[in-house]
């Protein structure tokens, strides 16, 4: 999805292994996000960022740690994965001023594995 | 934020207009209704938002009853391309609203 680039797209992991994913905008813009979605479900908030330094907890954010020194990066962090984080996780960005436009854009996703 | 309704599942006949309903009953003054789809496991995508007043844009079109407490996103035209998940979500106004999901309404077009 334009503007929005996730790394990687695929991985497996053991139980207790950790990971980070990379969320990259190249629009300069406010807000990111993270969700998971996992099978046959919606989307649930993980994290989010409301500007350079800045991160908040969304719906389900234990197991999970994110930074944003950087506004254009957002990453998500897997300390010690665990089987039920096995899931496809999505980034997305807002506009600063999304009434206008009242977008969000999303990635193209991760699916992660954990066995 | 308001919580939304939506069928699990709907069918459409290909070339017809499909009308997915929402309720949001609990919907407050200064919240937005927001339409989005995805499409087979890839990110979701923005179709349309609205207040009070319908909407159009080049991909549906967005009613709003006059109380606020439904709405219907209309396609005019699906086409196979347009079987989708596709959610209703109620977000406040401001810099501070989230986007959280629902389950949503699984639309299957069909020839």
């Amino acid at each position: 999805n334009a503007g929005v680039t996730q790394t990687p797209k695929f991985r497996v992991l053991k139980t207790g292994q950790s990971m980070t994913l990379l969320c990259a905008q190249d629009m300069n813009h406010e807000y990111m996000y993270w969700y998971r979605q996992d099978p046959g479900m919606g989307l649930r908030l993980i994290h989010y960022s409301v500007g350079e330094g800045t991160t908040a907890k969304g719906e389900v954010p234990d197991g999970y740690n994110v930074s944003r020194l950087k506004k254009q990066n957002f990453l998500l962090g897997l300390e010690s994965a665990a089987p039920s984080q096995t899931s496809v996780y999505f980034c997305a960005f807002s506009t600063l001023n999304f009434l206008d436009r009242g977008s969000y854009t999303f990635g193209s996703g991760t699916r992660l594995t954990v066995v | 934020d308001a919580k939304t309704t939506q069928p699990p599942s709907m069918d459409c006949a290909e070339g017809r207009a499909a009308n997915l309903p929402c309720n949001h009953s609990t919907i407050s003054g200064n919240e937005y209704v927001y339409w989005y789809r995805q499409i087979h496991s890839q990110g979701p995508q923005y179709i349309i938002h609205g207040l009070k007043n319908n909407e159009t844009n080049e991909m549906a079109s967005l009613i709003i009853t006059e109380d606020r407490k439904s709405s219907t996103l209309i396609l005019p035209h699906a086409t196979l391309r347009d079987t989708a998940v596709y959610y209703c979500i109620v977000m406040p106004s401001g810099n501070t609203g989230k986007l959280i999901f629902g389950q949503g309404t699984t639309l299957q077009v069909k020839p």
